[in-house]
Order: C-alpha cells, then structure tokens, then sequence
C-alpha cells in the first residue's frame, strides 16, 4: 500500500499568481501521476512524472501552464501557473501500481482562483 | 485505451444489494477491469479488480460476463457510507500505463 500526503489541501488564490502543490509518497514509486477534478466533473490526468526525467503531458495540458518537478522517488510538485478562475478545480496526486495492483491517491488540493 | 459505459446515477435503499453495471465491449484480452469510488471530498480509492473470474472482497464483488464485454461490481449490503461516485476502469497491459483513464462513473445513492 501507499499513504499519500498533499499539501495544501486548499487554498484560494488571485488570479494571475501560481500556486505550487505538493505530493509525498510514504514509499518509492517510479511514477506519479496528477489529476484534475473540475468541478461536478470526473477526474482528467494532466501528466505523468517519472523521477529523472521530464514529465509527460496529456493532450490539452502544457508544461509552461502546469510545470512539475519529480525530485526523487517520493516527492513530486505540480505548479499552476498564471492562474485564471477556470483553473478552479481539485488537483490530485496518485502512484498508479500496474495492472493487477490497485492505485492510490492524494485527499486533493481544492483550488479555488478568485 | 478501451472505453467503459456506465449509468450516470443509480439508487439503492440501506441494507439491500446494489449491482453496478459496466459495458466494456472494447476490452482487450489483457486489459484487467479495475473499480474505484470517491467519496464525497475525497480522492478515489480502489474497490476491486479482476481479468476473467468473479472476484470477492471485503467491500466487494465483481462479476465477469462470460465474453468479458460488461461487468457488475456488487455491493452486497449498503450503507449509507458506500454513497459515492463509482468507477469502472480498464488497465491494459502495455508497459509505462499506470495512468487510469476515469470514465463519468455512477453517482449511487443509498436512501435510509
């Protein structure tokens, strides 16, 4: 199993500032995955982060928009940058498992851009 | 990736069996049928998974169909704690897929 910590687990925040989201693994995982929850919707992956080497983006999410770091194999951080009240939404961290194994996940980051 | 059909929302009474179906008619022969809810404010945590064979847990079981097209995650009694978004969720084989790709799930209700 995996016990996920995210910091902060909610914040308001000015538009057009950045908010920097924390994610700590109680265990080394090789990936780490960030999600967003919009509001009333389901979860949506930005990006994979993979230790050493730079993050893979899903379509529609951008590195100058939203820049992780993977430092080490139990610490990732996932920026929101330049912020609009459309960013207003839950941003979750998960280390995935594989097929057979179960995911786990963060209590989420509750941003709300005012 | 395969894609899952769900109902949007279901109800079920307190202490009664609740069957939560999927369709999943592109399901590859590897791709293994993962569950997971979230809770209200919470992030999602697993239920259940299998590949071909009905499969019991604590929380749960998961039925197979036969030709692997559609499954039912059944909760044997409710409680009003298990009101939660529901999501089923195929996880293929390939290498470097840990990601889970979440479907709209079904919102259960669970009336006392």
């Amino acid at each position: 199993s995996a016990v996920i910590s995210q910091k902060p687990s909610r914040d308001i925040c000015q538009r057009g500032t950045s908010l920097t989201i924390q994610c700590q693994v109680d265990s080394q995982v090789t990936m780490m995955f960030w999600y967003r929850q919009q509001p009333g919707q389901s979860l949506t992956l930005i990006a994979t982060a993979n230790q050493g080497s730079e993050a893979t983006y899903e379509s529609g999410f951008v590195i100058d928009k939203f820049p992780i770091s993977r430092p080490n194999l139990t610490f990732s951080t996932l920026t929101v940058s330049n912020m609009s009240p459309e960013d207003s939404s839950i941003y979750l961290c998960s280390v995935g498992g594989t097929r057979n194994t179960e995911a786990f996940f963060g209590q989420g980051t509750r941003l709300t851009v005012v | 990736d395969a894609k899952t059909t769900q109902p949007n929302s279901m109800e079920s009474n307190e202490e009664e069996p609740v069957h939560l179906p999927c369709n999943h008619s592109t399901i590859s022969g590897t791709d293994y049928i993962h569950w997971y809810r979230q809770l209200p404010s919470q992030g999602p945590e697993y239920v259940i998974h299998g590949l071909t064979s009905n499969v019991n847990n604590r929380m749960a079981s998961l039925a197979i169909a036969e030709d692997r097209k559609s499954s039912t995650l059944i909760l044997h009694r409710a409680t009003l704690r298990d009101a939660a978004v529901y999501y089923c969720i195929l996880r293929p084989q390939a290498r470097g897929t840990g990601k889970l790709i979440f479907g709209q799930g079904t919102t259960l209700q669970v009336k006392p």
